[in-house]
């Protein structure tokens, strides 16, 4: 079992519309807990922190339930500029670093 | 500020050659990672570094090394490449802080191994 797990989409979806993605984690010692935003042939970047309270950046939604060990993404108003890769990841200490997980990724394209 | 910087983009090898990929950062980051992307399996990490001269195995580090002999640079080597190892390597790196674990990445490197 993968200690990140994500639908891989393909999510397709007009413009304008809200789309939700879900994540699980599988170990408990996972300490942050991220969305990061991959495009095409590009790097990963961080589009947000998610916090246990759930937090809000513009047009973003993230949400974090630490019993249930899910994690969720909401995109209101969905733009055709959000069609990218979206990598749900969870980090916790390993000795002395801090290492994430990537989950494999779900893929959303927003159409005219 | 060029952030972190990969060299080179791409790159083809002869199965059994070797090579190295150089990842450099200009943030001043105590992390350093190394890591593959293959389709359907997310980012994998192969090694990592906690400082100059630190390193450490990561989820996938057979028929990888690195060396980290100056804080700004971080190097991966296959020394016998195999088709296997065919895959997009991206470097990252972090700040060193108790909560911090933003991680920034490169580019990356497309190596195609025939």
């Amino acid at each position: 079992r993968k200690e990140v797990e994500q639908d891989p989409g393909p999510f397709n979806v007009p413009e304008g519309a809200t789309v939700a993605f879900n994540c699980t984690y599988s170990n408990s010692a996972s300490q942050s807990f991220f969305w990061y935003r991959q495009d095409c042939r590009k790097e990963p970047k961080l589009l947000m922190s998610v916090y246990s309270s759930g937090n809000e950046d513009g047009r973003f939604t993230a949400q974090l339930n630490r019993a249930s060990q899910y994690i969720s993404l909401l995109i209101r108003d969905s733009k055709l500029s959000d069609s990218a890769t979206y990598l749900c990841v969870v980090g916790r200490s390993s000795g002395s670093a801090r290492q994430l997980t990537f989950g494999s990724g779900t893929q959303l394209t927003v159409l005219p | 500020n060029a952030g972190v910087t990969q060299t080179p983009k791409f790159r083809v090898l002869k199965t059994g050659q070797s090579m190295t990929l150089l990842c450099a950062q200009d943030m001043n980051h105590e992390y350093m990672y190394w890591y593959r992307q293959d389709p359907g399996m997310g980012l994998r990490l192969i090694h990592y570094s906690v400082g100059e001269g630190t390193t450490a195995k990561g989820e996938v580090p057979d028929g990888y090394n690195v060396s980290r002999l100056k804080k700004q640079n971080f190097l991966l080597g296959l020394e016998s490449a195999a088709p296997s190892q065919t895959s997009v390597y991206f470097c990252a790196s972090s700040y060193w802080g108790q909560s911090n674990y933003e991680q920034y990445f490169g580019p990356g490197t497309r190596l195609t191994v025939t």
